[in-house]
């Protein structure tokens, strides 16, 4: 147990709402990533971080925006969600040891 | 171009048999990590080895050895005597320069009894 956290585990929302899933670590680590995982792609990073207010895009970063106020939380929001963003989403840290865990995942389906 | 390539979509092995899932990368960065995660039907995301760019050796974690060959580019997982609990799906993944770290398309693993 890598002390990470997301909110919410599940979640329905339809056409064009703006949702945003939480990453919550309790270790202080400073890289902390995005992934979503479909069938037949495997994970692909979204957004990472390296620090508080330090963002970068990962390869399927269109349509998402990432924040990062304090070093325990790393929020991804979809402004305006679309069909092709149901998907599975998991929060990864690196523990700087060359391991990166991961969170429990959030299944987001958009209608 | 991928970077990371599991040949492998699916496998089906005996039990107690050992089991090779290979993994192929692509990378000029010299310095380079390479992860194996397992993936059970439960969903969540398990680490299960590390090998770095630099290591001498190959790295072992119990029935999980990687067998790293870098001139190939490869880095295949190894799992000896394998067990019901292994049927999963394997995931490969690189860590280059910055921390990004990729993942293949991953391999999904069927032990039979």
């Amino acid at each position: 147990d890598a002390g990470i956290t997301q909110s919410p585990r599940h979640k329905v929302t339809e056409t064009g709402t703006p949702v945003t899933l939480r990453c919550h670590q309790t270790e202080n680590h400073r890289y902390m990533y995005w992934y979503r995982q479909d069938p037949g792609h495997g994970l692909r990073l979204i957004h990472y971080s390296y620090g508080v207010k330090d963002t970068d895009k990962g390869e399927v970063s269109d349509g998402y925006s990432v924040s990062r106020s304090k070093t325990e939380d790393f929020l991804l929001t979809l402004e305006s969600a679309t069909s092709s963003q149901t998907s599975v989403y998991f929060c990864a840290i690196n523990r700087g040891d060359d391991t990166q865990y991961f969170g429990p995942g959030t299944r987001l389906t958009v209608l | 171009a991928q970077k990371i390539t599991q040949t492998q979509p699916g496998m089906f092995v005996q039990e107690k048999e050992a089991v090779t899932l290979d993994c192929t990368y692509d990378t000029s960065d010299p310095s380079y990590g390479l992860f194996w995660y397992k993936q059970p039907s439960s969903g969540e995301m398990i680490f299960l080895i590390y090998q770095g760019s630099y290591d001498q050796q190959n790295a072992t974690e119990g029935r999980y050895s990687l067998n790293f060959q870098k001139a190939r580019k490869s880095a295949n997982l190894v799992i000896s005597a394998s067990q019901l609990g292994d049927s999963a799906m394997y995931f490969c993944a690189m860590r280059e320069g910055d921390d990004k770290i990729i993942f293949g398309k991953g391999t999904r693993l069927h032990i039979l009894p």
